[in-house]
């Protein structure tokens, strides 16, 4: 059985500070991929990640995928509040196209 | 593209009973996802289609749970003899099926078993 454990589970931060978000798993995915969700929401995607070693931007988050692609992070810069949902990530079993969620990450950033 | 809708939004249930959720998703994807949520968690896999073929069933997922996608457009999953544990938000998602392609999620649906 494949899981991906995200930690830590939650974290309350201030406007400006700076968080790392950690997606581990001892099986190798093909692709994973980063969402948000909001209350009330279902998940939305933030960026995908293909290559071993791969580091992806967006705007103030750096996405970055294992080596042996089988763990990756997830940076934020200067969080603002807009920043505050679940952080989830999913790993896709290679040519299945199923996705495997993590534990997901809770982020409230403090105004 | 009207994004993935999912009926109904919310399901009140005696336990006991049975309920069936619709998934509508984005035209032309021909893969579609189900998953559960419960609060604070990930979601949890329960199955997946391509086009009308039910590729794979959680194992974790006991026989009161049941999914079709008839014609390879809409999905329903059925829970027949609900229980107060199938509490929880059941989300539907669906993918143009191309490599690496992103999953467009429903807003869900949230059942309580009372």
């Amino acid at each position: 059985t494949q899981l991906l454990e995200q930690s830590p589970q939650f974290l309350s931060i201030q406007e400006g500070e700076n968080l790392t978000v950690y997606c581990n798993s001892s099986s190798v995915f093909s692709s994973l991929q980063w969402y948000r969700q909001e209350p009330g929401e279902g998940p939305v995607l933030l960026v995908t990640v293909v290559t071993g070693g791969e580091v992806k931007k967006l705007k103030r988050l750096t996405f970055q995928f294992g080596d042996a692609r089988k763990d990756s992070s997830l940076h934020i810069t200067a969080a603002q509040p807009g920043d505050t949902g679940l952080y989830l990530c999913a790993g896709e079993s290679s040519g299945t196209y199923k996705y495997i969620f993590g534990t997901g990450t809770r982020l409230k950033v403090l105004a | 593209d009207t994004g993935v809708s999912q009926d109904p939004r919310h399901k009140i249930t005696k336990r006991g009973q049975n309920v069936t959720f619709r998934c509508d998703p984005i035209s032309e994807h021909n893969r579609l996802y189900w998953y559960r949520q419960t609060l604070g968690q990930g979601p949890e896999f329960l199955t997946y289609f391509q086009n009308e073929a039910q590729l794979e069933k959680s194992r974790l997922l006991s026989d009161r749970f049941s999914a079709e996608r008839p014609k390879g457009s809409f999905s329903t999953l059925e829970i027949q003899r609900t229980e107060q544990g199938d509490s929880a938000m059941y989300l539907c998602a669906s993918s143009s099926g191309k490599d690496n392609s992103p999953l467009h999620f429903g807003n869900g649906t949230r059942l309580t078993v009372t």
